[in-house]
């Protein structure tokens, strides 16, 4: 994989279901994985900066896994919630990037 | 405490005029980096500062983007006889060191329609 890849691109999801979503990047000259999370009308807000294979991090009811063997990470949502509604960011630093790359993220709604 | 503040929050211009985004970053942060967000897709590198030098600007997407931070605090991004093609969110980001196992802080982004 050349780029960031995430996926989907949109979820819809209920009230205190659970989900997850993908991002996909270069495995080769991996340095780190960022998780941003992008409310409407705000700044993007870091969640997670993952540099470790086989790194899990949790904040609350969020938790992301990275796999840097095979390019790529894992942000799962415990419950969601109305508030959890965002786009979700990946960017990674590996590959042949000069800079951190970012997906084109995944939009989850969290309907009441 | 203070976060990235970006000003202004929304610019319309016409097509062919020039336009100047500013940007200032935490106090004390090292990097500074310009992203261009187009609708539908993720923020694409523009340019990187480091204090005072601009380290990288491979993503500019033409000799009409200038950015600058001349005194390694506040950073403006100048877009010269813009064209359509320059609407888009301008996201601004800083953090405090020059690597990146540490998490850019961003600003509210500015958002340029060029008509």
């Amino acid at each position: 994989i050349l780029n960031v890849e995430q996926s989907p691109q949109s979820l819809h999801v209920q009230e205190g279901d659970s989900t997850n979503f993908t991002c996909s990047f270069p495995s080769s000259n991996f340095y780190a994985l960022h998780w941003y999370r992008w409310e409407t009308a705000k700044s993007p807000e870091a969640l997670f900066v993952m540099t470790l294979n086989g790194d899990e991090k949790k904040k609350g009811r969020i938790s992301a896994t990275l796999n840097t063997k095979e390019g790529y990470s894992y942000l799962y949502i415990k419950g969601s919630q109305p508030e959890d509604s965002a786009t979700y960011l990946c960017a990674s630093y590996s590959g042949s990037a000069r800079q951190l790359t970012f997906g084109s993220g995944t939009q989850l709604t969290v309907l009441p | 405490g203070a976060g990235v503040s970006q000003s202004p929050r929304y610019k319309v211009a016409k097509r062919g005029q020039d336009v100047a985004l500013r940007c200032d970053p935490i106090s004390g942060h090292v990097s500074l980096f310009w992203y261009q967000q187009a609708l539908g897709q993720g923020p694409e590198f523009l340019t990187y500062f480091q204090n005072e030098a601009q380290l990288d600007k491979s993503g500019l997407p033409s000799d009409r983007f200038f950015a600058e931070r001349p005194e390694g605090s506040v950073s403006t991004l100048k877009i010269q006889r813009t064209q359509q093609e320059d609407s888009a969110v301008y996201l601004c980001a800083s953090s405090p060191g020059g690597e990146f196992s540490s998490p850019l802080h961003f600003g509210n982004g500015t958002r340029l329609t060029v008509t």
